[in-house]
């Protein structure tokens, strides 16, 4: 089955940095990449999401790559702010729109 | 449009005990559903995920199983709770193919076993 990683688990940036978390995954058939941001006590909401045909997708502050020969995909976040303080989760989906998750990287913007 | 409901919100449970929550979506037609589980501090872990009525996959032998019994009805259950099973269980829903695969998530169930 598809087996997702993620790094950092914790990331603290200055407000105003860039902040950026890095995931591989491991099955090749995979082919729709999602990532999640997760508040307190709160539900996971979908930020933003790559599909494999495509190498980069923006929106506003955030950004995703898709590496598919390496299997791997980014998240990018620039002008950090204190809201963006929060646990994200990158994703992949494999057969039966089965979605694995990573394991989480803790986002610590100070300000 | 479509929302999702999952009830209870918390719930705190003695070892041993059954366990049934339930969620439903509104506004969609055979959705695919999926139960998730995490512990504090962890990452989400897929348990059961289900593409129609009665089609159940497990991803994980453990102690709970899921159910199907309408199509827009997913109740993840326990016949006897262990202490490891403390966790916010998180419902979800996507659309099948060929549409978008974006998950869309319950508001949560806090389940603590004493």
């Amino acid at each position: 089955g598809e087996n997702v990683e993620q790094h950092p688990s914790t990331l603290s940036v200055q407000e105003g940095d860039s902040a950026v978390i890095k995931c591989t995954y491991s099955d090749s058939a995979s082919n729709y990449f999602p990532w999640y941001k997760q508040e307190l006590g709160k539900r996971p909401q979908l930020i933003i999401d790559i599909r494999s045909n495509v190498g980069e997708k923006k929106d506003q502050r955030i950004a995703v790559t898709l590496n598919k020969t390496a299997k791997h995909f980014s998240l990018h976040i620039t002008e950090t702010q204190p809201e963006d303080s929060a646990v994200y989760f990158c994703a992949a989906e494999g057969g039966y729109q089965k979605v694995t998750f990573g394991t989480g990287t803790k986002l610590q913007v100070i300000p | 449009s479509q929302t999702i409901h999952q009830w209870p919100a918390t719930l705190v449970q003695p070892v041993g005990s059954p366990l049934s929550l339930e969620c439903t979506v509104e506004g969609t037609s055979n959705p695919n559903l999926y139960w998730y589980r995490q512990a504090a501090g962890r990452g989400l872990q897929l348990l059961f995920y289900s593409v129609g009525i009665g089609q159940i996959s497990s991803e994980v032998p453990q102690n709970l199983s899921a159910s199907r019994p309408q199509d827009r009805q997913f109740i993840l259950s326990s016949k006897k709770l262990l202490l490891s099973d403390s966790g916010f269980y998180l419902c979800a829903w996507s659309v099948p193919r060929p549409f978008n695969e974006k998950l869309f998530f319950g508001s949560g169930t806090q389940l603590s076993v004493l």
